[in-house]
């Protein structure tokens, strides 16, 4: 069983630019969630992707955007960086119902904005 | 507005010792409460699940308890280990919401040799 993976693991983008996260979901799980972890804070909800529709959004702008692919995978993209976007950004994968709506998590993408 | 709160922040003990890391929560119309563990610069890796209706769950050497009633959440660490050095963090699923996790900033624990 492959686990939640994260691509690119570390990324410096300079402000004003644009940045596509990518995850892929845990075998079997059909919700993607994404989550911002400021340095030294709990991780901040951003949005969940249940069968390629948003299902959920949390108190962030509309320039944090996502995608869902037909395979449950999941993009999170960001469009004029701010230096505040600098964080770990967290996707977690879940299958509703199952296994008690646990969240499983992959290593996060560290994203520096300059 | 739930809130989670975890104290201390930071803690540090000698190897062999049972600890316990706490959480509270404002809000007791929860659905679940979940303890993870973060290693530095690391993701989350889940430890332990807690339905509404459970008061505990085991794994090993953790144990992790709930009262909803008071808005308590502990984890019991046993005779511990360097490497449980990490980040502990829990998190709580509200009972309206089917989607998200609200978070406590988490407890640094260093366990020293």
């Amino acid at each position: 069983e492959t686990g939640v993976t994260q691509s690119p693991t570390h990324l410096i983008k300079t402000r004003g630019q644009q940045v596509t996260l990518r995850c892929s979901s845990q075998s079997g799980h059909n919700t993607v969630s994404w989550y911002q972890q400021a340095l030294g804070q709990g991780p901040q909800f951003i949005f969940q992707y249940y069968r390629e529709e948003e299902n959920g959004r949390g108190n962030f702008p509309p320039r944090f955007s996502g995608l869902q692919f037909p395979n449950y995978s999941s993009e999170l993209n960001v469009n004029a960086l701010e230096l505040d976007d600098s964080a770990l950004y967290l996707c977690a994968s879940s299958s509703p119902g199952g296994s008690y709506n646990e969240q499983f998590f992959g290593p996060g993408t560290r994203l520096t904005v300059l | 507005k739930q809130e989670v709160t975890q104290i201390p922040a930071a803690l540090s003990v000698p190897e062999g010792e049972n600890l316990v890391l706490n959480c509270s929560f404002t809000d007791s119309a929860i659905y679940n409460l979940q303890w993870f563990r973060q290693d530095p610069g690391k993701g989350l890796t889940s430890l332990l699940l807690i339905q509404s209706s459970q008061r505990e769950q085991t794994s090993g050497r953790l144990n992790a308890s709930l009262d909803k009633s008071s808005g308590r959440s502990t984890l019991y660490i046993a005779a511990s280990q360097p490497g449980d050095s990490a980040t502990y963090l829990c998190a709580v699923r509200p009972g309206d919401s089917n989607y998200q996790l609200i978070w406590g900033a988490g407890t640094k624990l260093i366990i020293k040799p």
